[in-house]
């Protein structure tokens, strides 16, 4: 069974700096999906970011980054910049890409941003 | 709009009843999820549907039930069977096909038992 596995419960930066949430995740597939999600306090999941895994190059949305190391099955998410918008919890999520198609999520990461 | 509409945003509900939490989807996708939010420990997944009339029991399946009669609805049943239900409720939506996976979520629903 795929698992994920985010082993930060909290994180705190400072406002303007760098922040990097890790994940890891299991898996005997070798096609899929990796996902990063942000909750705000407003509950609502908002995705940050996707990384298909047959593609070697790092996804990147404006701030946001990711770090995807196929061999490590490991996919962290860094946050450039961060600004008190950013605070929120972060989940990691796994997909796979055939048959059963469920979406698997991490236990999630609480980012404090200091001002 | 297109979007994921659950409702209701909170349901009170007496020990030894039954509840049934909507959810309703307008964006076409195949596939719908219902998932569990406790404190502390993310997102678990209670069902999940890749097709009308069918779906699958995701990790934490005991004492809920659900059906797949419309693309379009996915309504989850909290039965007395559930020890804990109090809990946030978090339903999403999703394309099949390989090219477009994004999940989409609804508001959630915040089930309180009195």
């Amino acid at each position: 069974a795929q698992t994920v596995t985010q082993s930060q419960p909290e994180m705190s930066v400072q406002e303007a700096e760098t922040v990097t949430l890790s994940c890891t995740y299991d898996t005997s597939e070798s096609d899929y999906y990796l996902f990063w999600y942000k909750q705000p306090p407003s509950r609502q999941m908002i995705l940050v970011i996707r990384q298909e895994a047959y593609k070697q190059q790092n996804a990147t949305e404006n701030r946001f980054s990711v770090n995807f190391q196929k061999a490590a099955k490991s996919f962290s998410l860094k946050i450039s910049d961060s600004q008190l918008g950013d605070a929120a919890m972060y989940f990691c999520a796994y997909r796979r890409n055939r048959g059963a198609q469920k979406l698997v999520f991490g236990q999630g990461t609480r980012l404090t941003i200091n001002p | 709009d297109g979007g994921i509409t659950q409702s209701p945003k909170y349901l009170f509900r007496k020990e030894g009843q039954n509840v049934t939490l909507s959810c309703e989807q307008n964006l076409n996708h195949d596939a719908m999820y219902w998932y569990r939010q406790d404190p502390g420990q993310g997102l678990r997944l209670i069902y999940y549907s890749q097709i009308v009339n069918d779906f699958q029991k995701g990790d934490i399946a005991e004492g809920y039930s659900v059906s797949r009669e419309k693309k379009e609805s996915f309504p989850l049943t909290v039965t007395s069977a559930q020890k804990n239900p109090t809990a946030f409720y978090l339903c999403a939506s999703s394309p099949r096909t390989e090219m477009n996976t994004e999940a989409f979520f609804g508001q959630g629903t915040r089930l309180t038992v009195v």
